[in-house]
């Protein structure tokens, strides 16, 4: 059982459409970092939310972090083929000693 | 460039060999950390070193080994390769909470 649930698991679009990945857990995090890797690349940093109920714009990308601090979510507009990846949400909990706990992630293509 | 280093890239090796992964980083990060990645499972960890000096557990470290030979290198060993162990390896840095930096990852196929 993963203690961070991503959906969807896979999303298909047409360029300019907008798009909402989720991340999901029953536990509470100190905080919540979004990361997107590409085929043959390791995964690289978008954004960490600390705060519950904070939200940070990062150009067309939008991230929430829940007020209750178990869930956040990515809201992308008007995507385009360049946010081709995959997206994944990763938690730190309290006590934790630094370690990241990574959801399964979303596979987002998007279409020209 | 700054970041994390991983060598070799890909690797084969039969069941029953033995392997050793290297990592290394140039932001004087103290923490380090390496994950497994496999389809559907997210990534997870293996083990970390919180500071030179010191290792930990992670979720998965059955079947590994590793060791911080200084501030900069952290290696990760495969005594006795098992198919299961068949996935993408990444090693990662960190300074404060707030983000790691990852390696471009380490594909290694046991036969």
């Amino acid at each position: 059982t993963q203690l961070l649930e991503q959906s969807p698991q896979f999303l298909s679009i047409q360029e300019g459409e907008n798009l909402t990945v989720y991340c999901n857990s029953s536990s509470v995090f100190s905080s919540l970092q979004w990361y997107r890797q590409e085929p043959g690349e390791g995964p690289v940093l978008l954004v960490t939310v600390v705060t519950g109920g904070e939200v940070k714009k990062l150009k067309r990308l939008t991230f929430q972090f829940g007020d209750a601090r178990k869930d956040s979510s990515l809201h992308i507009t008007a995507a385009q083929p360049g946010d081709t990846g995959l997206y994944l949400c990763a938690g730190l909990r309290r006590g934790s000693a630094r370690q990241l706990t990574f959801g399964s992630g979303t596979q987002l293509t998007v279409l020209p | 460039n700054a970041g994390v280093t991983q060598t070799p890239k890909f690797q084969v090796l039969k069941t029953g060999q033995s392997m050793t992964l290297q990592c290394a980083q140039d932001m004087n990060h103290n923490s380090m950390y390496w994950y497994r990645q496999d389809p559907g499972m997210g990534l997870r960890l293996i083990y970390y070193s919180a500071s030179e000096g010191t290792t930990d557990k992670g979720e998965v470290p059955n079947g590994y080994n590793v060791s911080r030979l200084n501030k900069r290198e952290f290696s990760l060993r495969l005594e006795s390769a098992a198919p299961s162990q068949t996935s993408v390896y990444f090693c990662a840095s960190s300074e404060v909470i707030y983000g790691y930096t990852f390696g471009s990852g380490t594909r290694l196929t046991v036969v």
